[in-house]
């Protein structure tokens, strides 16, 4: 089945600054890679996604961009806010099952 | 929280009793999803469905039932608990183009005593 590796494992970024999380997933077939974000305490939230013939998305602060060639695909946010601070997981699909990385624990430091 | 409703929220129970959580969805969505949640390991897929009476097995499905009578309702039973099935189950439900996009349920803390 499908790999998915998330780094780092934690980040910790002043207010303002930029945060970038990395996923590299391993079967080429994948086609479909969302991210989640996870207060504490509470449900997993879509909060971007991109399809496998699509290079890079954004929407306002955050962005994604995939890297097919390389198996690789990134979150971006930029300006970062205190809330802000929370879980984010990215995750790998070719139909129904989806990979899940293991998370990385962004702060935002005010 | 409008959608999914998980039941119990929270559940201690001892090894070796049957244990069956609930979901419950208003969306009328197709595919619904059983994940548990452990640290390190991020989220894993248990067991999905793609339709009434239709399921089939994610990659952590040993000692884990489901069963879908109704489009909205998934149960999640585990047969005879253990402690290694101490975790965080979510539910979800898969909407969107190819149903890929997925909306969580609140959770289920179960603890296995």
């Amino acid at each position: 089945g499908e790999n998915v590796e998330q780094h780092p494992s934690t980040l910790s970024v002043q207010e303002g600054d930029s945060a970038v999380i990395k996923c590299t997933y391993s079967d080429s077939a994948s086609n479909y890679f969302p991210w989640y974000k996870q207060e504490l305490g509470k449900r997993p939230q879509l909060i971007i996604d991109i399809r496998s013939n699509v290079g890079e998305k954004k929407d306002q602060r955050i962005a994604v961009t995939l890297n097919k060639t390389a198996k690789h695909f990134s979150l971006h946010i930029t300006e970062t806010q205190p809330e802000d601070s929370a879980v984010y997981f990215c995750a790998a699909t070719t139909g129904n099952q989806f990979y899940f990385g293991t998370g990385t624990s962004l702060t935002v430091i005010p | 929280d409008a959608g999914i409703t998980q039941s119990p929220r929270h559940k201690v129970t001892e090894t070796g009793t049957p244990v069956t959580l609930r979901c419950h969805q208003t969306e009328n969505h197709r595919y619904m999803y059983w994940y548990r949640q452990d640290p390190g390991h991020g989220l894993r897929l248990i067991h999905y469905s793609y339709g009434v009476k239709d399921t089939d097995k994610g990659e952590v499905s040993d000692g884990y039932s489901v069963s879908r009578s109704k489009t909205e309702d998934f149960l999640l039973t585990l047969e005879s608990a253990t402690s290694s099935q101490t975790s965080v189950y979510f539910c979800a439900t898969g909407w969107g183009q190819g149903y890929e996009k997925l909306f969580f349920g609140s959770g289920t803390q179960l603890s296995v005593l």
